[in-house]
């Protein structure tokens, strides 16, 4: 398995323009995780879905924020307008559950600069 | 609400120096709890603990658990300059669909 893949690894874009953020998790795995990083706040978990169901959408900051995972090996982070203090790197992790008791396997992240 | 605190935040050592990072924790169904270390990239994985009182061990770098004082500690023995990096505390929540929650994290500087 190539493991957790996100794309793209880097994204420049100008305030007021749309994000989307992509993540394919470990075939297998159940749960998955979207986590914001940046030097002040340490790595947040933003949503994490069970079965491509959200279960706890809490951590995401704002209405700009959206995710969806409309199948088991696919997931989107979207931030539509974004602004400059959106700028971090963006980790998806997918874990395995139930008898796979795993541990998170992290993507690359994205690093997001908003201008 | 799930939390971890990990102590110090940051540390400076010597080659050859032993470190031990704290990790302190409170969750409402404890399944696992798990060390990461962080260089440039992506944190990569170093333990999974679920019972108290075992050590696990992998090469210089050892960890244990204590589920009854809501702890777990990592030491770093023999330390070299590629120890350099942010470690990373996280809990499993059981209950909560399997919430992973991470703490602060603690940076360490290992000098030549």
């Amino acid at each position: 398995d190539a493991g957790v893949i996100q794309s793209p690894r880097h994204e420049v874009t100008e305030m007021g323009q749309e994000v989307t953020l992509r993540c394919k998790p470990i075939s297998g795995h159940n749960s998955l995780f979207w986590y914001r990083q940046t030097m002040m706040r340490g790595l947040e978990l933003l949503i994490y879905f069970n079965n491509n169901v959200p279960i706890d959408d809490s951590g995401m900051p704002e209405d700009r924020f959206s995710a969806k995972m409309p199948n088991a090996s696919f997931s989107t982070l979207k931030i539509q307008p974004s602004e400059p203090r959106d700028s971090a790197v963006y980790f998806c992790a997918s874990i395995g559950t139930g008898s796979l008791n795993t541990e998170a396997f992290f993507g690359q992240g994205t690093r997001l600069t908003v201008v | 609400e799930d939390k971890v605190v990990q102590s110090p935040l940051s540390l400076v050592v010597h080659e050859g120096d032993t470190v031990t990072l704290n990790c302190s924790y409170e969750v409402t169904n404890f399944r696992s709890l798990l060390w990461y270390k962080q260089e440039k990239k992506a944190p990569t994985f170093l333990f999974m603990l679920t019972s108290s009182g075992i050590e696990k061990k992998s090469g210089r770098l050892s960890s244990i658990l204590d589920k009854k004082e809501l702890f777990s500690i990592l030491n770093i023995t023999a330390t070299q300059t590629g120890d350099s990096a942010v470690y990373l505390c996280a809990v499993r929540n059981k209950a909560a669909g399997n919430k992973l929650t991470f703490g602060g994290g603690t940076r360490v500087l290992v000098k030549p």
